[in-house]
């Protein structure tokens, strides 16, 4: 069965500092990757997603993540953090043919400190 | 477009008593979904759908109903709410083709005491 693990549940960082959120997913095919972020009190919205061709994806608010086929890696970046990014984070992973159901990470809560 | 609709965004409900979600979308998306999320848990799939007629259960379904009448509204009913209901529930829609991502609502909050 697929999987998604994101390791750590809350990360800390200060403001201007790297952000890594980490995800690692199981898939006996190639999968489409999403990470989607929630803002407090509001829905989920993508981030940015991998499907084929490159390897390094740019989404919006200056994140991007790095699709590593063998590590099965999917990790989220940004160089530099702003107050403004302080939210939820979601990996998810979909293979065609399965009713469009993602399997979800269980999210990381990222904390920007002035 | 307005997106994903979700409403009521809160409501308080009584052990017992019964409500409906509503969610309508106006992308002509054909999937539409129902997650609840509770602290800590992630996002869990209460029923899905993927087309006007057709509903499924997702990995959650006790104690909810939904229908898909329209390609636009999937409504989720609770029929006799438990305590055990009280989450934060997301509709979700998607076209379904390729990576296409999902649009998610805003939430409805729902407390059951």
């Amino acid at each position: 069965a697929q999987s998604v693990t994101q390791l750590g549940s809350h990360v800390s960082v200060s403001e201007g500092a790297l952000v890594l959120l980490r995800c690692n997913y199981s898939s006996s095919v190639p999968p489409y990757l999403f990470w989607y972020v929630q803002y407090p009190n509001q829905g989920l919205q993508l981030l940015l997603k991998y499907t084929t061709g490159a390897t390094l994806v740019k989404g919006i608010n200056g994140f991007e993540a790095e699709f590593k086929k063998s590590e099965t890696s999917f990790h989220l970046t940004k160089p530099s953090a702003h107050m403004s990014d302080a939210a939820e984070y979601f990996c998810a992973v979909i293979n065609a043919g399965n009713n469009r159901k993602l399997i979800w990470g269980l999210g990381t809560s990222l904390a920007v400190n002035p | 477009n307005a997106g994903v609709t979700q409403t009521p965004k809160f409501r308080i409900l009584k052990i017992g008593q019964s409500m409906t979600l509503q969610c309508t979308q106006d992308m002509n998306h054909n999937y539409m979904y129902w997650y609840r999320q509770d602290p800590g848990m992630g996002l869990k799939l209460i029923y899905y759908s993927v087309g006007a007629g057709i509903t499924d259960k997702g990995e959650v379904p006790n104690g909810y109903n939904v229908s898909r009448s329209t390609t636009e509204d999937f409504p989720l009913r609770l029929e006799l709410a438990a305590p055990s209901q009280t989450s934060v529930y997301f509709c979700a829609s998607t076209f379904g083709t390729g990576d296409s991502p999902l649009h998610f609502g805003n939430g409805t909050r729902l407390t059951v005491t």
